[in-house]
């Protein structure tokens, strides 16, 4: 059983570009979690799905950033224009309703140069 | 403001003795703790959990106590191996209400010494 598939597994990019992250959660499970990792903050909540409609993006940084899940099997995480300071490790988790368990993908490493 | 800290940056064991990891919340809304455990490149894995209706959950090697009324709980590795050097994350959720994101704390690195 495939868990957790994120892509791409490293991006680097310049200041000012677009960049896309993407994330295919385990199936059957009813949430999706966009984290951030940097060595000051460790691990922050960007934004989290149920049932694919977002529930609390509270954690996103600013509007530069976006995420978005058009259906069960697949979630965009957007970061236009993207600058230096986004440089990080962007996780995706996937969880079921009846466990309070995250399953996480490997992270996309971005680097914005 | 951090709902859930880890105030140990790092922490250095010998082999074979108990690794103690730490950890506070201050969201009493929280009823399901979880550690995480961190290789470098890769991304966090499931270690135990703990309910907020026990105090103690013992999986092998791994322990985790819950102190509501402290609001801190810890993770005990006995006898800490090589292996068992990784950062680990200590995480909080209320599964209750509408309150279901799982919120981690900073982490601690753990490394055990030969």
């Amino acid at each position: 059983d495939a868990g957790v598939i994120q892509s791409p597994r490293h991006e680097v990019t310049e200041m000012g570009q677009e960049v896309t992250l993407r994330c295919k959660p385990i199936s059957g499970h009813d949430y999706l979690f966009w984290y951030r990792q940097t060595m000051m903050r460790g691990l922050e909540l960007l934004i989290y799905f149920n049932n694919n409609v977002p529930i609390d993006d509270s954690g996103m940084p600013e509007d530069r950033f976006s995420a978005k899940m058009p259906n069960a099997s697949f979630s965009t995480l957007k970061i236009q224009p993207s600058e230096p300071r986004d440089s990080a490790v962007y996780f995706c988790a996937s969880s079921p309703r009846s466990t309070g368990e995250l399953f996480f993908g490997e992270g996309s490493r971005l680097t914005v140069l | 403001d951090q709902q859930v800290k880890q105030n140990s940056p790092s922490l250095s064991v010998q082999e074979g003795r108990i690794s103690i990891l730490n950890c506070d919340y201050t969201n009493s809304m929280f009823d399901y703790f979880l550690w995480y455990k961190k290789y470098p490149a890769e991304g966090p894995t499931f270690l135990i959990s703990i309910s907020s209706i026990k105090d103690k959950n013992e999986d092998g090697r791994f322990t985790v106590f819950l102190n509501k009324s402290a609001k801190h709980l810890s993770l005990h590795i006995v006898p800490s191996q090589p292996g068992d050097s990784a950062v680990y994350f200590c995480a909080a959720r209320g599964l209750r209400g509408r309150d279901d994101k799982i919120i981690f704390g900073k982490g601690t690195r753990l490394h055990i010494l030969p």
